[in-house]
C-alpha cells in the first residue's frame, strides 16, 4: 500500500484564488512528521510546512496552511491568495518514528500546481 | 548561510564513463542522503550516511556508490552510466531527531546529469 497518496497530478488555480492541494497517508506509527515540499521547474527542493501528529493546532507558514485530519489520515496544503511564483510541483512527506534514527522521508507522487494569470 | 551544496548544477557524460556528484553541506548535519529523481517522479531514495555508518536501499543498483569522507563532504559515484540513469539526483542532509520533531530535511539544488 502506498504509504502517501497525492491523488492529483495537476491541479490549476487563478492567481489570487486558493487552492488545496491533497494529501492522505497510511501508518502504524503514533509519532510521526508531515511535510511539504515545493519544487520548481529548476529542480531544487523547498521546505513549506511541518505538522506533527502530535500538534494540536494546524500548522501555518504565511500563505500556506495544513489542514489536519489526523482520524481521516489527511494533510491537505492549502495556499491563500495564489501568486504566479506558486507554480511548481508540490510534494507531501512523511517521516515515521519506525523510519529508525536517519529519519528517511517517504514522499507522494507529487501535484504540479499551475496558477493562471 | 548555511547550506547545501551540490556541484555541478548540469553534467554530461558518456554512456559507460564513470562519473562523480558531490555535494558539500555547512549544516554540520550527521545524516546525508542521495535521491535519484525522475521526470514528473517523486525522488527515490538511493542510500544515506548516518554519520560514518552507510546505508543502501535494497533495490540501489550495484552501479551507485557513496564516499562520504567527513562531515561536509559527500560523493555519489556511478561506475558506468547507462541512459536509464538519465536523472535529478539531488543530496538532503538532516539532524536525527525524535519523530515529531519539526527538522526538515534540507536539499540542495540538484545536479541534472545527462547520459550521451
Amino acid at each position: 500500500a502506498q504509504k502517501i497518496t497525492q491523488t492529483q497530478p495537476g491541479m490549476f488555480v487563478q492567481e489570487k484564488e486558493a487552492v488545496t492541494l491533497d494529501c492522505t497517508y497510511d501508518t502504524s506509527d503514533q509519532s510521526y512528521g508531515l511535510f511539504w515540499y515545493k519544487q520548481p521547474s529548476s529542480g531544487e527542493m523547498i521546505f513549506l510546512i511541518y505538522q506533527g501528529s502530535y500538534d494540536e493546532q494546524n500548522a501555518t507558514e504565511g500563505r500556506y496552511s495544513l489542514n489536519f485530519q489526523k482520524a481521516r489520515k489527511s494533510a491537505n496544503l492549502v495556499i491563500s491568495a495564489s501568486q504566479l511564483g506558486d507554480s511548481a510541483m508540490y510534494f507531501c512527506a512523511m517521516r515515521e518514528r519506525s523510519s529508525g534514527s536517519a529519519r528517511q522521508l517517504t514522499f507522494g507522487s507529487g501535484t504540479q500546481l499551475t496558477v493562471l494569470p | 548561510d548555511a547550506m547545501v551544496i551540490q556541484n555541478p548544477r548540469y553534467q554530461v557524460t558518456q554512456f559507460g564513463k564513470p562519473v562523480t556528484l558531490s555535494c558539500s553541506q555547512t549544516l554540520n548535519h550527521n545524516v546525508m542522503y542521495w535521491y535519484q529523481q525522475k521526470s514528473s517522479q517523486a525522488p527515490k531514495l538511493l542510500f544515506h550516511y548516518y554519520d560514518k555508518d552507510f546505508n543502501n536501499e535494497a533495490d540501489t543498483p550495484d552501479n551507485f556508490q557513496s564516499r562520504r569522507p567527513n562531515t561536509s563532504f559527500c560523493f555519489l559515484d556511478i561506475r558506468s552510466p547507462g541512459l536509464g540513469d538519465a536523472a535529478m539526483y539531488l543530496c538532503a542532509t538532516s539532524i536525527t531527531t525524535i519523530p515529531g520533531s519539526n527538522q526538515p530535511q534540507h536539499f540542495g539544488d540538484g545536479t541534472r546529469l545527462s547520459i550521451l
